[in-house]
């Protein structure tokens, strides 16, 4: 099956440095890609939808200058977390699809974000 | 999306056959009944999905109701490794783009 590669796994920063995450499809071409958080025994939460070569769509509440997504290839989207707080520490998940019609989302590992 | 609702936790014994329970019932014509897991500390991956009939692969079954106001994903004999949280997800396949993931089945299986 198609992979998805998630960049780093785990990260531990000090309140006020920025963090970027790296989503890459490995072996497909991702039209799409979206960018969930998950706090402790919770759900996936959708933060933003990117497609390549646009502007991310971001859910309500989700503060667009803070979490900074870049899709500029159709292999590579990033998160950058900028000037982290420890209400930021979270699981960060990324996924992507092909083309519009494929029907199966494939999930990165998650990187697990710790603010000091 | 519609939304679905499943049980909080369920519970199986290893070797066993586990029936994880789906109710959508406000689901539309268009939509993709999806179902993933998420292991712990991992990203979700990707089970099983259909729209109408009866769907197999290597690693479940998935049976939707005739009137497709339900759904339940069937693993034939439960293993240790198959400890995580299911989700059942409405997709619609003309114009759904995301997927929002409901709170999910916490399935433990037990040794």
């Amino acid at each position: 099956g198609a992979v998805v590669s998630q960049h780093p796994s785990r990260v531990i920063c000090k309140s006020g440095t920025s963090v970027k995450i790296e989503c890459r499809s490995l072996d497909f071409q991702a039209t799409t890609m979206f960018w969930y958080r998950q706090f402790p025994k919770q759900s996936l939460m959708l933060m933003a939808t990117s497609n390549e070569g646009s502007k991310a769509t971001y859910e309500q509440g989700v503060e667009k200058d803070k979490f900074l997504i870049n899709h500029a290839s159709l292999t590579l989207s990033t998160l950058t977390v900028t000037s982290a707080h420890p209400e930021d520490s979270s699981f960060y998940i990324c996924s992507a699809r092909g083309d519009f019609r494929d029907e199966k989302l494939f999930f990165g590992s998650g990187t697990q974000l710790s603010v000091l | 999306d519609a939304k679905t609702t499943q049980p909080n936790s369920m519970e199986s014994n290893e070797e066993e056959p586990v029936h994880l329970p789906c109710n959508h019932s406000t689901i539309s014509g268009t939509d993709y009944i999806h179902w993933y897991r998420q292991l712990p500390s991992q990203g979700p991956e990707y089970v099983i999905h259909g729209l109408t009939s009866n769907v197999n692969n290597r690693m479940a079954s998935l049976a939707i109701a005739e009137d497709r106001k339900s759904s339940t994903l069937i693993l034939h004999r439960a293993t240790l490794r198959d400890a995580a949280v299911y989700y059942c997800i409405l997709r619609d396949g003309d114009y759904g783009q995301n997927f929002v993931f409901g709170p999910g089945t916490r399935l433990s299986v037990l040794p």
